[in-house]
């Protein structure tokens, strides 16, 4: 089955304790992006990576990383969370020609950080 | 860069037409892209305008018109499960993959 997996789907931490949120498609796409969505705000791109080892910044980049070392999988990473930082997380992907834009988004993580 | 209103709310009864609007100020883009995303769900996609004009999709239709910076969704034949956010989105066509969304319009269908 064609899907994008998310890993943690929820969770608690604590200011500062760095965590990372797994991402993986099986879709074999070259296109993946990270999304935190707030009420009122819709979704807003942090992170986006166009192929293997290619990454850029999105609109709200601040106080997160990314990396792309395998083509299905784009982890998220906070390397010192902040309560601003609490949020619900997609990962999507897709492929990147410019003809068609039909992204798939992975079930989300929850993040709350204390 | 992008920017992209459409309205926050709308209500329409079953069986009824909704049309959703998104207008945006962007130096340039490259298509129109809407979403639908359920309470708890994960967005999925609906459709993508590249060019002015109309697409169908079965009872969801979109439109682009890129001299008046305007897109519509139409929803029609209007079922309760189709209560839900949609957002509109596009792509910057400076960088294809700077991708932006909507704030989203929430749809009630009542009975």
């Amino acid at each position: 089955e064609a899907q994008v997996t998310q890993n943690p789907r929820y969770l608690i931490t604590v200011t500062g304790k760095k965590l990372t949120v797994t991402c993986s498609q099986n879709m074999n796409h070259e296109y993946m992006s990270w999304y935190r969505q707030d009420p009122g705000l819709g979704l807003r791109q942090i992170y986006y990576s166009m192929n293997v080892e290619v990454t850029d910044k999105g609109d709200v980049p601040e106080g997160y990383k990314v990396s792309r070392k395998e083509k299905r999988n784009f982890p998220l990473i906070l390397e010192s969370p902040s309560p601003n930082q609490t949020s619900l997380y997609f990962c999507a992907s897709s492929f990147s020609t410019g003809g068609q834009d039909t992204q798939y988004f992975g079930p989300g993580t929850r993040l709350t950080v204390l | 860069g992008q920017s992209l209103e459409q309205p926050s709310e709308v209500t329409a009864v079953e069986g009824a037409i909704v049309q959703i609007n998104c207008t945006y100020q962007t130096s340039g883009f490259y298509g129109l892209s809407w979403y639908q995303q359920h309470d708890g769900g994960a967005p999925t996609f609906l459709s993508y305008n590249a060019l002015d004009g109309l697409e169908e999709t079965g009872r969801f239709s979109s439109f682009l018109s890129r001299s008046d910076s305007y897109g519509y969704l139409l929803l029609q034949e209007l079922q309760m499960k189709d209560s839900a956010s949609y957002f509109c989105a596009v792509r910057d066509s400076d960088s294809w993959g700077k991708l932006q969304f909507g704030a989203g319009t929430q749809v009630v269908v009542t009975p």
